[in-house]
């Protein structure tokens, strides 16, 4: 699987769009961005993931850079509890998820 | 319906003793993979089970290992315990085998203490 690059850690204001940036300069072409997030002391959840094009859930938005070098994970809206470490993780389906560091969000009042 | 069960979710063990954590997958999952989080290693990918055959594995000893019934529950034994084996042990289960899908739904992990 393809490295992966996050900030270590970001700040955002509740109400505001968060947007999470990953660099994966390195991804080939069968492989997938996925983005988890993990919530103190709770297991990792999944949130969304796209191969090129530009996806949307009841959860979040990823945006995939046409060149698939870098994408943005969206929260539209950042609330207190989407306050957690959030993963970018490029997946070949062939083989085990790879978690990095991730970035650590968090939304203040 | 009922997600991914984890037993125990903590227990303190001494140096040189086994453990045996248990999973239990999301109801017509197939898949059982199980991670170990560390504050210095974050999350590390140990090993997957599909259809009571291990499909991937990690870097990590011997002395860890798994195994999975024909329920699709999963267990995964730690023998010689050491201190660095403190960790939160997570399970994850999928519909497909990993292989297949990154969509993995894990538990709330079971926190080993080894004095």
């Amino acid at each position: 699987d393809a490295k992966t690059t996050q900030p270590p850690s970001m700040d955002c204001a509740e109400g505001r769009a968060a947007n999470l940036p990953c660099n994966h300069s390195t991804i080939s072409g069968n492989e997938y961005v996925y983005w988890y997030r993990q919530i103190h002391s709770q297991g990792p959840q999944y949130i969304i993931h796209g191969l090129k094009n530009n996806e949307t859930n009841e959860m979040a938005s990823l945006i995939i850079t046409e060149d698939r070098k870098s994408s943005t994970l969206i929260l539209p809206h950042a609330t207190l509890r989407d306050t957690a470490v959030y993963y970018c993780i490029a997946h070949n389906q062939g083989g085990k998820l790879i978690f990095g560091q991730g970035t650590e969000l968090s939304v203040k009042p | 319906k009922a997600g991914v069960t984890q037993t125990p979710r903590y227990l303190i063990k001494t140096r040189g003793q086994q453990v045996t954590l248990s999973c239990s997958p999301i109801s017509g999952h197939r898949s059982v993979s199980w991670y170990q989080q560390t504050p210095g290693q974050g999350l590390q990918f140990l090993f997957e089970y599909f259809s009571e055959t291990q499909r991937n594995k990690g870097n990590f000893p011997g002395r860890f290992s798994g195994r999975q019934f024909s329920n699709s529950r999963s267990e995964m034994n730690v023998s010689t315990l050491e201190l660095g084996d403190s960790a939160l042990y997570l399970c994850a289960s999928s519909l497909l085998s990993g292989e297949s899908t990154g969509e993995l739904f894990f538990g709330e992990g079971s926190r080993l203490t080894v004095l």
